[in-house]
């Protein structure tokens, strides 16, 4: 099995602040790493997938970038509405693993 | 607009069983995998399954916490995507969300199950 892991594990940012989120996956898996990020007591949402693209309705703020192993989810400017936590996904091969996890809060 | 809601979820005992359905609307839900995910009480999400298209087979896949245990299908006259769950364990506990694509692009808002004597 793929695994992934994130870092950091949480982290405390400023509104307005550039925020970037690394995902590390085990094996090659490619361009097929998605990010979704979950608000609390709410369901998850896609924002990026297949690494850079942006799903629709998302802010431009959010952006993805990598390929092969390493990937990173960036927010320029963050906004009140993006503290909550980001999770990545390869749908490379099965089972699609996640991350654990970054918890976005205010500093 | 794609919508995708849960329902069948519950108090239920270790060793018993339970169904839960997935009703999609706003897309032609037979030409679409459907997924099952999965996330324990203030924990992350696990990946549970899926089911592909009957026009690409309509195979399965399962993560092995689950394999053998939960079986995933689909009545695409009806708009609904089951997940069948036998052999319940307490580890089970999650609210269990259903989603469209491999990429998860829409999520239902999830149904609670509780195993639990």
């Amino acid at each position: 099995d793929i695994q992934m892991t994130q870092s950091p594990s949480s982290l405390s940012a400023s509104v307005g602040d550039r925020v970037s989120i690394t995902c590390r996956a085990s094996q090659n898996i490619s361009s097929y790493l998605n990010w979704y990020q979950q608000r609390p007591m709410k369901p998850p949402e896609l924002l990026i997938f297949v690494a850079s693209s942006l799903q629709s309705g998302v802010p431009s703020r959010f952006s993805g970038s990598g390929s092969g192993t390493d990937f990173t989810l960036t927010i320029s400017g963050l906004q009140p509405a993006d503290f909550a936590t980001y999770y990545c996904q390869q749908s490379y091969s099965t089972p699609f693993t996640f991350g654990p996890g970054t918890k976005v809060d205010i500093k | 607009e794609v919508q995708l809601v849960e329902s069948g979820g519950g108090l239920v005992q270790p060793g018993r069983s339970l169904r839960l359905s997935c009703t999609g609307s706003g897309f032609t839900f037979g030409d679409y995998v459907m997924n099952w995910v999965r996330q324990a009480p203030g924990k992350g999400l696990e990946w549970v399954g899926f089911i592909r298209s009957k026009a690409n087979g309509g195979t399965t896949e399962y993560a092995a916490s689950v394999k053998g245990r939960f079986t995933i299908s689909r009545d695409d006259s009806k708009s609904i995507a089951y997940l069948q769950m036998n052999s319940l364990k307490t580890e089970d506990t999650a609210i269990y969300y259903c989603t469209r694509n491999y990429a998860n692009q829409y999520w239902g808002q999830g149904t609670l199950v509780t195993v639990s004597s």
